[in-house]
């Protein structure tokens, strides 16, 4: 089936710095999803990306929409002791757009 | 306004148990999802419905089964649990197409199994 990989597994860094995680997969996505979890609760989604080349921003995050349309990007600027918590990309499942995948998750630790 | 419900939100069962992990949700959202978590894993679709009285298997339903008699609940029942089985287990809920950005998810907390 269809496999997202996320890299970095996890990462620490150091409050205000930057941060850029990557997800990618063997085959072809027409639409990437970027969710968050918070410890001890669910992934809310934070930003959609629906064309190559897209390049969307929420706040302090941006994403990107691969140009292979393989692989996404996120990045967090200046980071804040809330960003902690597990990232993940998904996206759609070939022949069915009423289900998402999941990537494998980018754990975020943000050290004050 | 709850949201996504889930019920318990921890567990401990022995090996051979059955239970139902609970789940309602008060949007009135046709799309319904179970996912497991485990760790390094993501999360991995169990089952999913589109509608009260349609089902259908995701990614990994072996040892599950579940029901949708009303649009509200999407209870996930496990009949002979095994140590495998220990995970974190979200409900979801989707308005529509669950790939939108005006359609996203809406988990709950989630329900922590351990079978020992």
């Amino acid at each position: 089936g269809q496999q997202l990989n996320q890299s970095p597994q996890s990462m620490f860094i150091q409050e205000g710095e930057d941060v850029s995680m990557n997800c990618t997969s063997s085959s072809i996505f027409n639409t990437w999803l970027w969710y968050k979890q918070d410890p001890g609760e669910g992934p809310v989604l934070l930003i959609a990306l629906y064309k190559a080349g897209e390049l969307t921003s929420n706040g302090r995050l941006t994403a990107q929409f691969g140009i292979t349309r393989k692989d996404s990007f996120l990045n967090i600027s200046a980071s804040i002791p809330s960003d902690v918590g597990i990232y993940f990309c998904a996206g759609p499942v070939s022949g069915g757009y009423q289900k998402v995948t999941f990537g494998t998750g980018t754990k975020l630790q943000v050290i004050p | 306004n709850a949201g996504v419900t889930q019920t318990p939100k921890f567990r401990i069962l022995k090996i051979g148990q059955s239970m139902t992990l609970q789940c309602t949700q008060d949007m009135n959202h046709n799309y319904m999802y179970w996912y497991r978590q485990d760790p390094g894993m993501g999360l991995k679709l169990i089952y999913y419905s589109v509608g009260a009285g349609i089902t259908d298997k995701g990614e990994v339903p072996n040892g599950y089964n579940v029901s949708r008699s009303t649009t509200e609940d999407f209870p996930l029942r496990l009949e002979l649990a095994a140590p495998s089985q220990t995970s974190v287990y979200f409900c979801a809920s989707s308005l529509g197409l669950s790939s939108s950005y005006n359609s996203p998810l809406h988990f709950g907390n989630g329900t922590r199994l351990t079978v020992t």
